[in-house]
């Protein structure tokens, strides 16, 4: 069965510094990967997604992550952090039953400092 | 396009009590879900579906019923509500029909008490 796992449940950056928030996947047939974001008090919104094809995805609001095969990883990053930018992020693993089924990790949230 | 239209979006239900939460969408999308957030614990698969008339459970499915008789809602019912369902709910629905990894959709969760 597939499963996620989001390493760190609270990541703190300054303003303009590197935001990398880590993702590790479980899958026995090829992952289809995704990054949604949490605003306050709204639903989820999609960041980017992964399903076939090139390897570094590049999402909304300059966000991007790379699919790694070999580590099981699907790592979200951005370069410069904004303040805006702090919400809550899932990644997320489509279930391999081709039903729809979103796995989703338990969330890492994001405080940016200013 | 409304999306998906969660309601309510506040309630406050005392133990025992049963009640439905809404969810709409207007996307003409096969798969729709519930699932429950809590803190620590991302968002748990609640009930899903894959079309009108077909419903399964997901991880945690005890204490709630679904049913979905048309394309367009998936209400979901608390039998007899419990503290232990204290949480923040969300409906999501997606496309089947263009292929594994479409995105999801989701609504704005419904903040629900139990006292």
């Amino acid at each position: 069965a597939q499963s996620v796992t989001q390493l760190g449940s609270h990541v703190s950056v300054s303003e303009g510094a590197l935001v990398l928030l880590r993702c590790n996947y479980s899958s026995s047939v090829p992952p289809y990967l995704f990054w949604y974001v949490q605003y306050p008090n709204q639903g989820l919104q999609l960041l980017l997604k992964y399903t076939t094809g090139a390897t570094l995805v590049k999402g909304i609001n300059g966000f991007e992550a790379e699919f790694k095969k070999s580590e099981t990883s699907f790592h979200l990053t951005k370069p410069s952090a904004h303040m805006s930018d702090a919400a809550e992020y899932f990644c997320a693993v489509i279930d391999s039953g081709n039903t729809g089924k979103l796995i989703f990790g338990q969330g890492t949230t994001l405080q940016v400092k200013p | 396009n409304a999306g998906v239209t969660q309601t309510p979006k506040f309630q406050v239900l005392k133990t025992g009590q049963s009640m439905t939460l809404q969810c709409a969408q207007d996307m003409n999308h096969e798969y729709m879900s519930w699932y429950r957030q809590d803190p620590g614990m991302g968002l748990r698969l609640i009930h899903y579906s894959v079309g009108a008339g077909i419903t399964d459970q997901g991880e945690v499915p005890n204490g709630y019923n679904v049913s979905r008789s048309t394309t367009e809602d998936f209400p979901l019912r608390l039998l007899s509500a419990a503290p232990s369902q204290t949480s923040v709910y969300f409906c999501a629905s997606s496309s089947l029909r263009q292929g594994v990894g479409t995105e999801a959709f989701f609504g704005q969760g419904t903040r629900l008490t139990v006292v």
